[in-house]
């Protein structure tokens, strides 16, 4: 089982909160997990990730969280700011693919956030 | 500017035609992939190729082929035999070593007339 999900199909937070997105998955086995943002009509922009061996990372107003034990990992935007307005995936990465060393993303469903002034 | 160029970025196919989406990548990765999205749903796996002249299949390959004759490039072909091929579809690439993050390129929307 390589499912990744993202309960939330929408959130909607005020700028200058935070806006806390989350992400559930049943495979222990994923190595990494990652967060995409895309805008419509484009393609998802890497924006950041956390290795399996790790509960937390930060990279400026971004922050992931991984509890293994739930099986559980969020991002926290902080401070949100308009521009933060897109759909966010979560992806998982492990080496399910036959090939040795290929390494194969499983995303969610995606969670559109808006942020509103 | 190193990066992912698919063209074109709109595409329309007859029924019974075959289409080629593009997919060309300036940042000297080895491994590139094909992606599907549909409304509501994540980035499902077509195919996916390590190095040059090999390829293998992801989760929903049926009616889709691929090539991979040079390393910057990685053309998918949407064949007459895929059923429901209405979709955004999405190239990427990356560098081959576990938790380094896929590229994704700007995607092809492909409609049926």
């Amino acid at each position: 089982d390589q499912q990744v999900k993202q309960n939330s199909p929408s959130l909607s937070v005020q700028e200058g909160r935070i806006s806390i997105l989350n992400c559930d998955y049943t495979n222990s086995m994923f190595d990494y997990f990652l967060w995409y943002k895309k805008y419509p009509a484009e393609g998802p922009t890497f924006l950041i990730s956390i290795s399996s061996i790790k509960d937390k990372n930060e990279d400026g107003r971004f922050t992931v969280f991984l509890n293994k034990s739930a099986k559980h990992l969020s991002l926290h935007i902080v401070p949100s700011q308009p521009g933060d307005s897109a759909v966010y995936f979560c992806a998982a990465s492990g080496t399910f693919l036959p090939t040795q060393g290929a390494q194969k993303l499983v995303f969610g469903q995606g969670t559109r956030l808006t942020i509103n002034p | 500017d190193g990066g992912i160029t698919q063209s074109p970025k709109y595409l329309f196919r007859k029924e019974g035609q075959n289409v080629t989406l593009s997919c060309e990548q300036n940042l000297n990765h080895d491994a590139m992939y094909w992606y599907r999205q549909d409304p509501g749903q994540g980035l499902r796996l077509i195919y996916y190729s390590q190095i040059v002249n090999d390829f293998q299949k992801g989760d929903i390959a049926e009616g889709y082929s691929v090539s991979r004759e040079k390393k910057e490039s990685f053309p998918l072909t949407v064949t007459s035999a895929q059923k429901n091929p209405t979709a955004f579809y999405l190239c990427a690439s990356s560098i081959q070593d576990l938790g380094r993050p896929q590229h994704f390129g700007d995607g092809t929307r492909l409609s049926i007339l």
